[in-house]
């Protein structure tokens, strides 16, 4: 059985400020862990994954995130903050024993101020 | 573009007509997954295909929802007697099984609205 908790369903910082997004997760097996990001009316696209490779993990536009796997998170972050981050971001977990079907969190919306 | 492809973009129809969408997965992907996504959720998986298999089927879809993907190709999703709760987004995803992180490719989604 696997989970995810996405802490916060809005977060609003400032253009240049830090992005964190918060990613608790639960799982029975060794987990695959993957942000994904979505605009308006659009499907899910990739910022990055975990693998069981290196724990932080550096994707697309700056992102990044780290497996903690004594506090069981994948928090997203980023050092600063563009207008064009503002859409809802998705935290998902999959394992190698499930077919590779993902389980999402709900969502964070992220909100930039100018 | 190379990409997951879906459509119609946008479904309206009225309660009890039957609807039916379309996925066009990467090419050489093996695997087809559908999920659902209701407004500010997470999508929810709903079944998944490896070639034209399907190999395992969500306790979310009733009996009314059938999905098939006849030549491990294209996929369709069939909704009969729609419902109101049936609206939302029907996301398709596909991937390539090669023992690895089997990452997904997501489409744009087909939004449903059911009157």
């Amino acid at each position: 059985a696997q989970s995810v908790t996405q802490l916060g369903s809005h977060v609003s910082v400032s253009e240049g400020a830090l992005v964190l997004l918060r990613c608790n997760y639960s799982s029975s097996v060794p987990p695959y862990l993957f942000w994904y990001v979505q605009y308006p009316n659009q499907g899910l696209q990739l910022l990055l994954k975990y693998t069981s490779a290196a724990t932080l993990v550096k994707g697309i536009n700056g992102f990044e995130a780290e497996f903690k796997k004594s506090e069981t998170s994948f928090h997203l972050t980023k050092p600063s903050a563009h207008m064009s981050d503002a859409a809802e971001y998705f935290c998902a977990v999959s394992a190698p024993t499930n077919a590779g079907k993902s389980t999402f969190g709900d969502g964070t919306t992220l909100t930039v101020k100018p | 573009d190379t990409g997951v492809s879906q459509n119609p973009r946008h479904k309206i129809t009225k309660r009890g007509q039957n609807v039916t969408f379309r996925c066009d997965p990467i090419s050489e992907h093996n695997r087809l997954y559908w999920y659902r996504q209701t407004l500010g959720q997470g999508p929810e998986f709903l079944t998944y295909f490896q070639n034209e298999a399907q190999l395992e089927k969500s306790r979310l879809l009733s009996d009314r929802f059938s999905a098939e993907r006849p030549k491990g190709s294209f996929s369709t999703l069939e909704i009969q007697r729609t419902e109101q709760g049936d609206s939302a987004m029907y996301l398709c995803a596909s991937s390539l099984v090669q023992g690895g992180d089997n990452e997904q490719f997501f489409g744009p989604g087909t939004r449903l609205t059911v009157l």
